[in-house]
């Protein structure tokens, strides 16, 4: 199946530092959404995106859609143990002409170290 | 806790079994889907219904056959399956009153095909 590309793969950090991470496609989307997935569970949503050049907080956590619509970046400020999980952005919108597709991202693994 | 509920939350079965996955939702979303993931992989697109009419077949093989009983719920229907079918099956819902409105995952079923 298609997907986005993320970066970085994975990243190793002391607690209280901040993160960054983001996500890049050859297309078009009209919606960037972000979810983490714990082991053994489905992702959650922490933000959803509608608009181009749109910046969102939730908490620690801040999102950007690209101007371009062909990227988006989370940030995660003074991180915690609790946010160790696998982050995925997700593309959705007319990609493809399907408008009910979301398209993943290939993740980026978070581990904290206390 | 998911208000997208998954049974059963892990299987085992054999290749000539027949099982079913289970997914049940109760907030009105009209459009759902299933996902196939990989471990540390991100979710790939199998099937999307909408109103509960099967909308996207991203060319999944026969052996898994989908249904939408009704606007609550979905099934996976499992024959023949093959020991590379074993993964974390995903099901997810959202509104359609809003072009693009965010999925919303339970916590799926691992599935194990020996």
């Amino acid at each position: 199946g298609q997907q986005l590309n993320q970066s970085p793969q994975s990243m190793f950090i002391q607690e209280g530092e901040d993160v960054s991470m983001n996500c890049t496609s050859s297309s078009i989307f009209n919606t960037w959404l972000w979810y983490k997935q714990d082991p053994g569970e489905g992702p959650v949503l922490l933000i959803a995106l509608y608009k181009a050049g749109e910046l969102t907080s939730n908490g620690r956590l801040t999102a950007q859609f690209g101007i371009t619509r062909k990227d988006s970046f989370l940030n995660i400020s003074a991180s915690i143990p609790s946010d160790v999980g696998i982050y995925f952005c997700a593309g959705g919108g007319n990609y493809g002409g399907a408008t009910n597709k979301l398209i993943f991202g290939t993740g980026t693994l978070l581990a904290v170290q206390p | 806790d998911t208000e997208v509920t998954q049974t059963p939350k892990h299987l085992v079965m054999g290749m000539t079994n027949k099982k079913s996955l289970k997914c049940e939702q109760h907030m009105g979303h009209r459009a759902m889907y299933w996902y196939k993931q990989k471990a540390k992989k991100p979710p790939e697109l199998m099937f999307v219904y909408s109103y509960e009419k099967l909308s996207i077949n991203e060319s999944v093989p026969s052996r898994f056959s989908p249904e939408c009983p009704n606007s609550s719920l979905l099934n996976l229907h499992l024959h023949a399956l093959q020991p590379e079918d074993s993964a974390l099956y995903l099901c997810a819902s959202r509104p359609l009153d809003r072009g693009d409105s965010p999925l919303h995952f339970g916590n799926g079923t691992r599935l194990t095909v020996t």
